[in-house]
């Protein structure tokens, strides 16, 4: 049973870099495809992006230039950094695991989930 | 991209059952959806893939068959049958509108519908 565990620093000042990672247990690393989700009162769930293990990555449009993913296989860890944070990026951040096979590619696995809030 | 709504609550009595309902915008009738379960300081939990013709796959782990799914037009059903304490709590829908490549290029979520069982 594959197990996520995030952790983060959960409280930043504006202007300051988001920086969560994610650990993988149990299961298979490399063949699924890792996303990061956010939800907010505001906006509610917000997909923020999706990497693989390869490191190719794709991003929400509304957040590309201040959104980066990276992997580091042997520690079976995903990460998400978020450059000039401001109030709007205050947020329980998710990290997801999905199949890249059409057939089954939902999001079938969740972290417990990280709040982060930007505050002055 | 689609937009998703949903009613913002929906309520049914143990026992009964209760079909909750996901809107695509104009133009989607087409597209599949992905429902959601989430209880209060937990992630999200897929429940079960839904298209125009009913359930796609397979339903999520530990879902019972008590759920099952629907679709017409652009609705996109979720119904329970008979309903248990444990089954309340926030139900989103979501879909990728993506380019059928492996890789999600952009995924939308409806705002949820809490669901009370009575």
């Amino acid at each position: 049973q594959v197990q996520l565990q995030q952790w983060g620093a959960g409280l930043l000042r504006p202007s300051a870099t988001l920086s969560l990672t994610c650990a993988v247990y149990g299961g298979s690393f490399d063949d699924y495809h890792w996303n990061w989700i956010r939800q907010s009162r505001g906006k509610g769930l917000e997909w923020i992006g999706e990497i693989n293990t390869s490191g190719s990555a794709t991003y929400n449009s509304t957040l590309r230039g201040r959104v980066s993913f990276s992997v580091d296989k042997a520690k079976r860890q995903v990460s998400l950094k978020l450059t000039s944070v401001t109030a709007a990026d205050t947020a329980l951040y998710f990290c997801t695991r999905r199949s890249p096979i059409l057939t089954r590619n939902w999001f079938d696995s969740w972290g417990q989930g990280t709040l982060v809030t930007v505050s002055s | 991209q689609p937009v998703l709504t949903q009613p913002p609550s929906a309520s049914a009595s143990l026992g009964a059952s209760a079909t909750l309902t996901c809107t695509l915008s104009h133009g989607y009738t087409n597209y599949q959806v992905d429902w959601y379960q989430q209880k209060p300081g937990k992630g999200p939990r897929f429940v079960v893939r839904v298209g125009p013709s009913g359930i796609v796959g397979s339903r999520g782990d530990g879902i019972p068959e008590r759920f099952s799914g629907a679709g017409s037009g652009l609705y996109r059903f979720l119904t329970v049958k008979g309903i248990e304490e444990d089954d309340d709590g926030d139900y989103y829908c979501g879909t990728d509108h993506g380019s059928g490549g492996n890789f999600v290029s952009s995924y939308v979520f409806g705002p949820g519908t809490t669901f009370t069982v009575l």
